[in-house]
């Protein structure tokens, strides 16, 4: 089936640093979405990318859709300690949609 | 609030015994979702639905059914339970159930003893 590599697992950063993270895949997806998740909470969806290549921002984060359809990388410039939480990126090709596994972002002010 | 609702939010339970996790979608959305999260684990489809009707499986047991009611909200039935079937249970929904993003509810906590 189709499967998403999310790197990196997890990462701890200084506030203010800018983070980057990226999903990767064998299969080509139509449709990249990147959501959050805190705690005890459910993921909450932070951009969507409709067109290979498309560049979309959301306040401070900013997500790309690759030219090959196969990746996606999610940036958060300035990081803030509310940054903290899991982020998952997720692809949609047929349904449903598939999800990577996460990265666990921890900052330390 | 992504507008769907879960109840109820904690359950706790011995192993063997059925319950029930029930899922109201946002307003106006046609699609349900159900989603298995395990400790350290990202999240793994088992159902969708669509107005009333299976549209896809994934990897549900078959100790596991849902379905949707007319109107539109979801139950998730959960039965013969084992300590491993402990986890978060997310419904999701959405209007276009092959284009729209999905939006979740904040999950049922099942734990298992």
């Amino acid at each position: 089936g189709q499967q998403l590599n999310q790197s990196p697992q997890s990462m701890f950063i200084q506030e203010g640093e800018d983070v980057s993270m990226n999903c990767t895949s064998s299969s080509i997806f139509n449709t990249w979405l990147w959501y959050k998740q805190d705690p005890g909470e459910g993921p909450v969806l932070l951009i969507a990318l409709y067109k290979a290549g498309e560049l979309t921002s959301n306040g401070r984060l900013t997500a790309q859709f690759g030219i090959t359809r196969k990746d996606s990388f999610l940036n958060i410039s300035a990081s803030i300690p509310s940054d903290v939480g899991i982020y998952f990126c997720a692809g949609l090709a047929d349904t449903p949609l598939v999800f990577g596994k996460g990265t666990r972002l921890s900052v330390i002010a | 609030d992504s507008g769907v609702t879960q109840t109820p939010k904690h359950l706790i339970t011995a192993t063997g015994q059925r319950v029930t996790l029930r899922c109201s979608p946002r307003s106006g959305d046609l699609s349900v979702y159900w989603y298995q999260q395990s400790l350290d684990q990202g999240l793994q489809f088992l159902i969708q639905y669509y107005n009333g009707e299976e549209r896809a499986k994934g990897n549900i047991l078959e100790r596991f059914s849902a379905q949707q009611f007319p109107d539109l909200h979801s139950e998730l039935n959960l039965s013969s339970l084992e300590l491993g079937d402990s986890a978060l249970y997310f419904c999701a929904s959405s209007v276009d159930p092959d284009l729209e993003p999905l939006h979740f509810g904040n999950g049922t906590r099942l734990t298992v003893t």
